[in-house]
């Protein structure tokens, strides 16, 4: 079965904080996504990578950065955190080609409260 | 640029009655199709796909969802809830030609809250 594991379950930070969360997968695939769920607005996409040290901007990138320097761990980073950034974030990932392309298999979520 | 739509954004059921949750898709081309279930305090998972072939797909828990091309839509029916059932159930939507990425379209959402 696939896994994909996140740091964190809960995470309570200050305001103005560097916040780091990190994402790991087990199955090789290429595809690692970050989003943040938030009540009525669903999944929105952060970032994502496609390969190695290769990322794009998703629909909402603004106030945070990724980090993918291997191919099973994906990093998001909040450089300074904020209150409306209090979220659940969620860590996905897929493969890049054949049968199953575009299923996601995702994390358990952190959630991440910012004071 | 493509979108999902949820009509119902939270419904309430009895145990016992039948459940359709609507999803419309604005994309032309070639799609793979996914519902996903949130039970309360879980992750993500993969109720039902469609990639191709019967339109009508069965997944798990005795969900089925029905592809209609025509109509951009992919539904998600269940005869018979159960109080089990409650849960967030997401439509999502792999537009093909757009993007050659991995990356899904998500609908905002359904909470469905069975009682029993």
């Amino acid at each position: 079965d696939v896994k994909v594991t996140q740091s964190s379950r809960y995470l309570v930070k200050r305001t103005g904080e560097k916040v780091f969360l990190e994402c790991v997968q087990d199955m090789d695939h290429e595809n690692m996504f970050w989003y943040r769920q938030d009540p009525g607005l669903g999944l929105r996409l952060i970032y994502f990578s496609y390969d190695v040290k290769m990322k794009e901007k998703g629909d909402i990138p603004e106030g945070y950065s990724v980090s993918r320097e291997k191919k099973e761990r994906f990093s998001l980073i909040l450089e300074s955190a904020s209150t409306n950034q209090t979220s659940m974030y969620l860590c996905a990932s897929s493969i890049n080609y054949g049968a199953g392309f575009g299923e996601q298999y995702f994390g358990p979520g952190t959630r991440l409260t910012v004071t | 640029a493509q979108s999902v739509s949820q009509h119902n954004h939270h419904v309430i059921l009895s145990e016992a009655a039948s459940l359709e949750l609507g999803c419309n898709y604005s994309y032309g081309g070639t799609v793979n199709l996914f519902w996903y279930v949130q039970y309360p305090g879980q992750h993500l998972q993969l109720l039902l796909k469609y990639f191709s072939g019967d339109p009508l797909v069965k997944g798990i828990k005795g969900f089925e969802a029905e592809f209609i091309k025509s109509k951009f839509s992919f539904n998600l029916r269940k005869p018979s809830v159960q109080w089990s059932d409650t849960a967030e159930y997401f439509c999502a939507v792999k537009a093909y030609g757009s993007s050659n990425t991995g990356k899904l379209i998500f609908g905002q959402g359904t909470t469905l809250q069975v009682k029993p």
